[in-house]
């Protein structure tokens, strides 16, 4: 009964390749998101659905592509992966219209690593 | 722009100290103010919240309180315990749209019995 449930857990490539991250939400929310925590913990938001459409989009380099094809699914694709890619990223989601102050919830996150 | 600064870890305490994990923010309008807790190998859970000035959030023996006057958001918890050990994220949400959350850089918390 995983609220928030990403996969890979990890994922370990080499630089140049193409990967995929997967996230899905059972709970009924209507907003995902897309954090990137780097390696002294700091974390920072890429993207977020509401309902399929995207709503924010930081500087995020181009080769960064999110798509949601349904409102329960929110995934990362990720094109010629280099080195500074390595880091947790952790999708969320909530019930949250756009000026709700309802919490976000957290998958576990995919570590993500490049040789 | 929105930001939030914590104070720097590690954080090194004994089982049963007072633990207090400070937090200040920038941010215009009426911010929304969080503290996520992330165990090791975990996501991020929320640990507690306050939606406005002199709101007190609290959870699990930990309590936070909204000071407008302050601009802060302090972590606070009596006696802490070893399952306490994690990293603390202090965050904001601002008044605008889109629930984007603003975090802190965490403050890794280390509990020793």
């Amino acid at each position: 009964d995983t609220a928030v449930s990403q996969t890979p857990k990890y994922l370990v490539t080499q630089m140049g390749n193409d990967k995929s991250i997967k996230c899905e939400q059972n709970l009924g929310h209507d907003t995902m998101y897309w954090y990137k925590q780097d390696s002294k913990k700091f974390l920072k938001i890429m993207f977020s659905y509401n309902n399929k459409e995207l709503i924010i989009n930081e500087t995020v380099p181009n080769r960064f592509s999110p798509k949601s094809p349904d409102k329960a699914h929110l995934n990362l694709h990720i094109n010629s992966l280099e080195l500074g890619d390595s880091a947790v990223y952790f999708c969320a989601s909530t019930s949250a219209r756009l000026y709700s102050n309802q919490p976000q919830h957290f998958g576990d996150g995919t570590r993500l690593s490049i040789l | 722009g929105d930001s939030v600064t914590q104070m720097e870890g590690p954080v090194t305490l004994s089982e049963e100290a007072f633990l207090t994990i400070n937090c200040t923010y920038t941010a215009t309008g009426y911010p929304s103010l969080f503290w996520y807790v992330q165990y090791p190998g975990e996501g991020l859970q929320l640990l507690l919240k306050a939606t406005k000035a002199d709101d007190k959030g609290s959870n699990k023996g930990f309590e936070a309180t909204y000071r407008k006057e302050t601009t802060s958001f302090h972590l606070e918890k009596g006696s802490v315990q070893v399952s306490d050990s994690a990293v603390y994220f202090c965050a904001l949400k601002g008044s605008g749209g889109y629930n984007k959350l603003i975090f802190g850089a965490g403050t890794r918390l280390a509990v020793h019995p």
